[in-house]
């Protein structure tokens, strides 16, 4: 049982460079969740998405963009990363609205 | 708006003492509260749900129960184990049931 597994666990960028994170959950689930968690600051959410093909913004949105255009992978994307986007991402996904929560386990994000 | 607030650690205990963690939130509507727990490196897992008031979650020793009138759903545990070191999240779903706010954490250290 996979559950949700989100790639890469970990990596250093450096100011103005651009990468993508990958989540794929294998239950079916129809919400998907991006969350950023920071010292202090809990879990803050940035995109989700209730389906394929929608995506809506969260808390924090600014500076990330994602897509959902299968139902089991949400992407991530930064296209200038800065250091203020230096934190652990989590992807999250659950199987209807209001139904727990299934986490990754994080990547961790450091922007030089 | 939508909040959740907790007490703030980090907690120390000795094995077989009795936890509390307080759980307060800010929400429209009748929302579901949840307890999260995250062991080191790991991505959270649910620990326990109430849906309604008055409801009592439990699991693994944990319990909690969902008091509309207080706006509170504090977290305990009559004998903590040195295996329940982790961090806690108590967080809430919005009526429309597909964003959840967390709280900030918890972190529970167990003494042998």
């Amino acid at each position: 049982n996979a559950g949700v597994t989100q790639t890469p666990k970990f990596r250093v960028l450096k100011t103005g460079q651009s990468m993508t994170l990958l989540c794929a959950q294998d239950m079916n689930h129809e919400y998907m969740y991006w969350y950023r968690q920071d010292p202090g600051m809990g879990l803050r959410l940035i995109h989700y998405s209730v389906g394929e093909g929608t995506t809506a913004k969260g808390e924090v949105p600014d500076g990330y963009n994602v897509s959902r255009l299968k139902k089991q992978n949400f992407l991530l994307g930064l296209e200038s990363a800065a250091p203020s986007q230096t934190s652990v991402y989590f992807c999250a996904s659950s199987y209807i609205q209001d139904s727990p929560l299934h986490f990754g386990n994080g990547t961790r994000l450091t922007v030089t | 708006g939508n909040s959740v607030t907790q007490m703030e650690g980090p907690v120390t205990l000795s094995e077989e003492a009795f936890l509390t963690i307080n759980c307060t939130y800010t929400a429209t509507g009748y929302p579901s509260l949840f307890w999260y727990v995250q062991y080191p490196g790991e991505g959270l897992q649910l620990l326990l749900k109430a849906t309604k008031a008055d409801d009592k979650g439990s699991n693994k020793g944990f319990e909690a129960t969902y008091r509309k009138e207080t706006t509170s759903f504090h977290l305990e545990k009559g004998s903590v184990q040195v295996s329940d070191s982790a961090v806690y999240f108590c967080a809430h779903s919005t009526p429309t049931g597909n964003q959840f706010y967390f709280g900030t954490g918890t972190s529970l250290t167990v003494i042998p």
